[in-house]
This record gives structure tokens, C-alpha cells and sequence, in this order.
């Protein structure tokens, strides 16, 4: 059975802090990994990773994957409370066609 | 682009009832829609995964004869409570895909909450 397991489940930290989620899976036939962002409604999608050490960028969110070491994580510089959020990680896997998320880390960003 | 609509956004209904929910591709096509649920403070569960003019793919655990799915055309796809208990209480969100082979690419809905009573 494929998994995908997120750390920390939550964390709350201050404005202009910088924060490190993890995302660690087990899948077979492995495709890509997606990072989604989920306030009150339906995620949006932030990142898809597909290829090992090559940094993806958007603003002040980035992310990476270690496809050796069967992870990736998604670093915030500078946070802000609008970063308050569940982060969702997904892997998706050829074999069966879908998407398979983890169980996301809720994060809090406070003045 | 790539907008999905759910309908309703949020719904009560008596326990007994049946609750149709809708997910619209409003500016693209859908050849597969995915329905997810989401209890609080957990993340998505697939339901099933449907492909239009056939039958959805029903993941385990996932009685099919009480959450029906229906898509009719490559713009529509419904999920149907049937019968709902307050256990089928939750957060339902769809989502789209333009093609079958990169259904990585899979662009949400806002999600409907369901509340049984």
C-alpha cells in the first residue's frame, strides 16, 4: 500500500520565522510528488516535483526532492500570516494512476 | 483557466436522504474526475476515480452502491449520497483532469460540506 507521511502534523511559529515541512513516502512506481496549500476550501497546487536535487522556487516557497531518500520537504523563508495554512503533500504513482496525499502539516504563523 | 466548480458549497439534510452533489470543469474538459473526501483536520481520502462514459473506479473501502457517481459528459460529474446517516458527514472535493495519462494534473474544486442530522 502506498503511504505518504507528513512532519510535524502542526506547528505554529512568528511572523518572519522560516519553517521546514517535511514529506517522506513509500510508493511503488513512482511519478512525482505535489505540494498543495489548503486554507478553508479546496487546495491549490504549489509544486510538482519530478527529478532529485533540483530546487523548485516560487517567491519566498521552495521545495526539493531526494528521490534516494524517498523525500521532500518545502522550506517558507520570511513567513507571514497569510502562510497559515494546511500544506498537503501528494505522491503520484503510475501504477495506479492517482494521487495519494499525506495527511498535511497545519501550520500557524502568529504577529 | 482550468476552473472547477462544486455545487452546493454546503448542504444539511435529514438522515434517510439523498444529497447530489455537482462538479463542473467550467472552462475545460474533464476526460477523468476524481472525488475526494476530507474528515476534519485529516487529508483528502480518494473515493473514486471516474472517466467520462464509463464506470467510476471505486477505491477500497468505498461502497459504490451508496456513494453514487455519475459522469455523463466531459464537463459534469455527480456524486450522489444515498440513504446519508451523519456518519457520511464530511468534506467532499472534487477534482478535474484534462488527460487520462497526467491525472497528476488535477485542478480542485472548492468542496461541498456535507452535515447529516
Amino acid at each position: 500500500e502506498d503511504k505518504v507521511v507528513q512532519s510535524p502534523l502542526s506547528l505554529v511559529v512568528h511572523e518572519g520565522d522560516t519553517v521546514t515541512l517535511n514529506c517522506s513516502y513509500e510508493v511503488t512506481n513512482f511519478r512525482s510528488l505535489l505540494w498543495y496549500k489548503q486554507e478553508k476550501k479546496a487546495p491549490t497546487f504549489l509544486f510538482m516535483l519530478t527529478s532529485s536535487g533540483i530546487e523548485k522556487k516560487s517567491g519566498r516557497l521552495s521545495s526539493i526532492l531526494d528521490k534516494k531518500e524517498l523525500f521532500s520537504i518545502l522550506n517558507i523563508t520570511a513567513t507571514q500570516t497569510g502562510d497559515s495554512a494546511v500544506y498537503l503533500c501528494a505522491v503520484y504513482t503510475g501504477t495506479a494512476s492517482k494521487l495519494t496525499f499525506g495527511t498535511g502539516t497545519r501550520l500557524q504563523v502568529t504577529l | 483557466g482550468a476552473v472547477v466548480s462544486q455545487h452546493p458549497s454546503r448542504v444539511i439534510c435529514k438522515s434517510g436522504t439523498s444529497v447530489k452533489i455537482e462538479c463542473r470543469s467550467l472552462d475545460f474538459q474533464a476526460t477523468t474526475m476524481f472525488w475526494y473526501r476530507q474528515f476534519p483536520k485529516k487529508s483528502l481520502m480518494l473515493m473514486a476515480t471516474s472517466n467520462e462514459g464509463s464506470k467510476a473506479t471505486y477505491e477500497q473501502g468505498v461502497e459504490k452502491d451508496k456513494f453514487l457517481i455519475n459522469h455523463a459528459s466531459l464537463t459534469l460529474s455527480t456524486l450522489t449520497v444515498t440513504s446519508a446517516h451523519p456518519e457520511d458527514s464530511s468534506f467532499y472535493i472534487c477534482s478535474a483532469s484534462t488527460d487520462r495519462s497526467l491525472s497528476y494534473e488535477q485542478y480542485f474544486g472548492p468542496g461541498t460540506r456535507l452535515t447529516v442530522t
